[in-house]
């Protein structure tokens, strides 16, 4: 079965770090491309960043650019996103996506999100 | 980045009756990279149309979407219980990969 996972959320203080992670499995992980997508609470869905299946090419929204980074570990199945620099509006839960191939396609497999919350 | 305006923010019907959803883009999207999602609370989003009007898998065939460029539609044709939720489009055609407001398809 095809499965993602998330962990690492909670809560932090503005101007704090936190590093997410996404276990993957059920599927060969190098071969596809994964996404960050975020949801604050009530609110809508918001695309944060994106990896190929190599590695090779990131791209962020602008939002989160130089704050956020993004990165893939092959020998773990394990996606990670490295938030520095936290601001309260940065409160949401954090889904990690499978795209269906690469980069440009849609999310076909999603985790079932961790909460960030960002607060003094 | 383009930017998708999604209309109506809510539509109230009945079991058994016609959704039907829209999602404009701010520009043109590549190659008709439009995607929809259901999202039910609580729950993680799940792909319901790539490719503007390809099914995902196990998607039942109520579901349809159509459109190219900006005006891109999803309608269910008979709506079931399960069916109600909210759809959001998004476009994967370019960075950053935005998603619409989002519909809210409720009981009426």
């Amino acid at each position: 079965e095809v499965q993602l996972l998330e962990s690492g959320g909670g809560l932090v203080q503005p101007g704090g770090s936190l590093r997410l992670s996404c276990a993957a499995s059920g599927f060969t992980f190098s071969s596809y491309a994964m996404s960050w997508v975020r949801q604050p609470p009530g609110k809508g869905l918001e695309w944060v960043s994106a990896i190929s299946g190599s590695g090779g090419s990131t791209y962020y929204a602008d939002s989160v650019k130089g704050r956020f980074t993004i990165s893939r570990d092959k020998s773990k199945n394990t996606l990670y996103l490295q938030m520095n620099s936290l601001r309260a509006e940065d409160t949401a839960v954090y889904y990690c996506a499978k795209h269906r191939i690469v980069v440009g396609d849609a999310f076909d497999i999603w985790g079932q999100g961790t909460m960030v919350t960002v607060s003094s | 980045e383009i930017v998708l305006t999604q209309s109506p923010g809510t539509l109230s019907l009945s079991p058994g009756e016609r959704a039907t959803l829209s999602c404009r883009a701010s520009q043109s999207v590549r190659s008709s990279y439009l995607a929809w999602y259901q999202q039910k609370p609580g729950q993680a989003p799940r792909l319901v149309i790539y490719g503007a009007s390809s099914r995902a898998t196990g998607i039942p065939d109520r579901f349809s979407g159509s459109g190219s460029g900006t005006d891109f539609t999803l309608t269910i044709t008979r709506l079931e219980p399960e069916d109600f939720a909210v759809y959001y489009c998004q476009q994967y055609g370019s960075s950053p990969f935005t998603f619409g407001p989002g519909t809210k398809v409720d009981i009426k």
